[in-house]
C-alpha cells in the first residue's frame, strides 16, 4: 500500500508558485521522500528528493517537516508545461524501490 | 546523453499470443525496474533487478509474466498467452544504485494492445 497521501487535484494560475502537499505520518527514519512527475502520454519525471533538510533543485524546492510527516513540494513559477500528475512517494525499506499512489492532477491556467 | 530506451514503442497482439518488450537502461546503471500503468490508473511495480542479485519478483501479477536482464544491462519482459487485461503501458526505469537516494530514470513505455 502507498505510505503517502495526497490531494487528487489542484489548480494554479500561470507564473504563480504552487505548493503541492504531501503526508507522510508512518515515515521511518531510513526513508528518503522522493517527487515524481507524469506528463501526458511519458514516463515519470524525477523532480526532486530528500530525507531530513529542505532541498533545492532547477526545477523545484522540497519542504520537509521537522517531525518528517509531511513535505511540500513547491513549484516557484508554475508554467503550463507544469500540468501533470505529481506522485510522493516514500522509498521502500532501504532500497530505491518506488510504490506509487495515485498521485495530484496539478492544472494549471493561462 | 541517452535516456532509458524502451521496444516496441507499440505493440498490438492477439489474445493467446507471447510478447516480448526490451528496455536498454541507461550505460552503467546497475539497478532496473518494470511497472505497468493501466488506463488511467496508477503505476504498478512489477520487477526489480540490482547487479548480480536475484531479482525481486514480488510484483508479477501471474506465471505468465517473467523478466531476464542480461549481462547487467537489457532486459526483457516477457508475457505468455497475453490476456486482454494485459492491456497497458509497460515502463521501464533505470538507476546508478538501490539506495534510497538515487532517483529512478524512467523510458517513455511500450503501449501494449491485447486484441
Amino acid at each position: 500500500d502507498a505510505k503517502t497521501t495526497q490531494p487528487n487535484s489542484m489548480e494554479s494560475n500561470e507564473e504563480e508558485p504552487v505548493h503541492l502537499p504531501c503526508n507522510h505520518s508512518t515515515i521511518s527514519g531510513t526513508d528518503y521522500i522522493h517527487w515524481y512527475r507524469q506528463l501526458p502520454s511519458q514516463g515519470p519525471e524525477y523532480v526532486i528528493h530528500g530525507l531530513t533538510s529542505n532541498v533545492n533543485n532547477r526545477m523545484a524546492s522540497l519542504a520537509i517537516a521537522e517531525d518528517r510527516k509531511s513535505s511540500t513540494l513547491i513549484l516557484h513559477r508554475a508554467t503550463l508545461r507544469d500540468a501533470a500528475v505529481y506522485y510522493c512517494i516514500l522509498t521502500w525499506g532501504a532500497t530505491n524501490k518506488l510504490i506509487f499512489g495515485t498521485g495530484t492532477l496539478l492544472a494549471v491556467q493561462p | 546523453g541517452a535516456g532509458v530506451s524502451q521496444s516496441p514503442s507499440n505493440k498490438v497482439t492477439e489474445k493467446g499470443k507471447d510478447v516480448e518488450l526490451r528496455c536498454d537502461p541507461i550505460s552503467g546503471h546497475t539497478a532496473l525496474y518494470w511497472y505497468r500503468q493501466s488506463l488511467g490508473q496508477g503505476l504498478e511495480f512489477l520487477i526489480y533487478f540490482q547487479g548480480n542479485s536475484a531479482p525481486d519478483k514480488s510484483g508479477l501479477p501471474s506465471d505468465r509474466f517473467s523478466a531476464e536482464r542480461t549481462g547487467g544491462s537489457v532486459s526483457t519482459l516477457t508475457i505468455q498467452r497475453t490476456q486482454q487485461e494485459d492491456s497497458a503501458v509497460y515502463l521501464c526505469a533505470s538507476s546508478p544504485g538501490d539506495r534510497g537516494n538515487s532517483p529512478l530514470h524512467f523510458g517513455n513505455g511500450t503501449r501494449l494492445t491485447v486484441t
